[in-house]
């Protein structure tokens, strides 16, 4: 196990809604990343946070936003859900050595759009 | 712009035999490498990564990867598969000349490995 967890494991939401996804982050990590991953695709690069403040995006639209809490931890927002949205969602925690640093991922969220 | 090819949708081995997982990258600036594995319903679990150095790069499990630069390929290998080894491999680039954080991660190859 990584030691990163997220929460809630699985979620049904219905079009236009709005969710919130949570990750905890490694011990001793302070960077954050979220990836959406499709049913039979890679993950998708969404954002990354280190510091509480966005460090990068992805090609995704800004109904996507993130936060970083003191603790490092993270939450993923989605508004007005569509159905494409359906996917797992994965974080990703990984300490400040820059692009040389792993990451290490948490089991993911698994958002399903009715 | 960054990206990553895996042209094995499925690589099927069997028990004992060696494995190949192919896996090429386009980068502008050095290439950072990594290997992740799935297992179902999981999250991904690193393998291995390449940085610099020695262009054989061992990881867990038994797996090794290959770095060829003129090639721009990352292979993974392994000399003797184990039916433990099926699951979905994903390898990933990201740029190391350049400040964007992200990493791109290629379409994955279900590797599955017969008793």
């Amino acid at each position: 196990e990584t030691g990163v967890t997220q929460s809630p494991t699985h979620l049904i939401k219905t079009r236009g809604q709005q969710v919130t996804l949570r990750c905890s982050s490694q011990s001793g990590h302070n960077t954050v990343s979220w990836y959406q991953q499709a049913l039979g695709q890679g993950p998708q690069f969404i954002f990354q946070y280190y510091r509480e403040e966005e460090n990068g995006r992805g090609n995704f639209p800004p109904r996507f936003s993130g936060l970083q809490f003191p603790n490092y931890s993270s939450e993923l927002n989605v508004n007005a859900l569509e159905l494409d949205d359906s996917a797992l969602y994965l974080c990703a925690s990984s300490s400040p050595g820059g692009s040389q640093e792993t990451q290490y991922f948490g089991p993911g969220t698994r958002l399903l759009v009715l | 712009a960054q990206s990553v090819a895996q042209p094995e949708d499925q690589v099927k081995v069997a028990e004992g035999n060696p494995l190949t997982v192919k896996c090429t990258y386009s980068v502008s600036g050095n290439p950072y490498l990594f290997w992740y594995v799935q297992y179902p319903n999981r999250g991904l679990q690193f393998l291995l990564k390449y940085i610099t150095g020695d262009n054989l790069v061992k990881g867990s499990y038994g797996f090794e990867a290959e770095f060829n630069k003129s090639q721009t390929s990352f292979h993974l290998k392994k000399p003797s598969a184990l039916v433990s080894d099926s699951a979905l491999y994903f390898c990933a680039v990201r740029d190391g000349g350049s400040s964007a954080s992200k990493i791109i991660f290629g379409s994955g190859t279900r590797l599955s490995i017969r008793p």
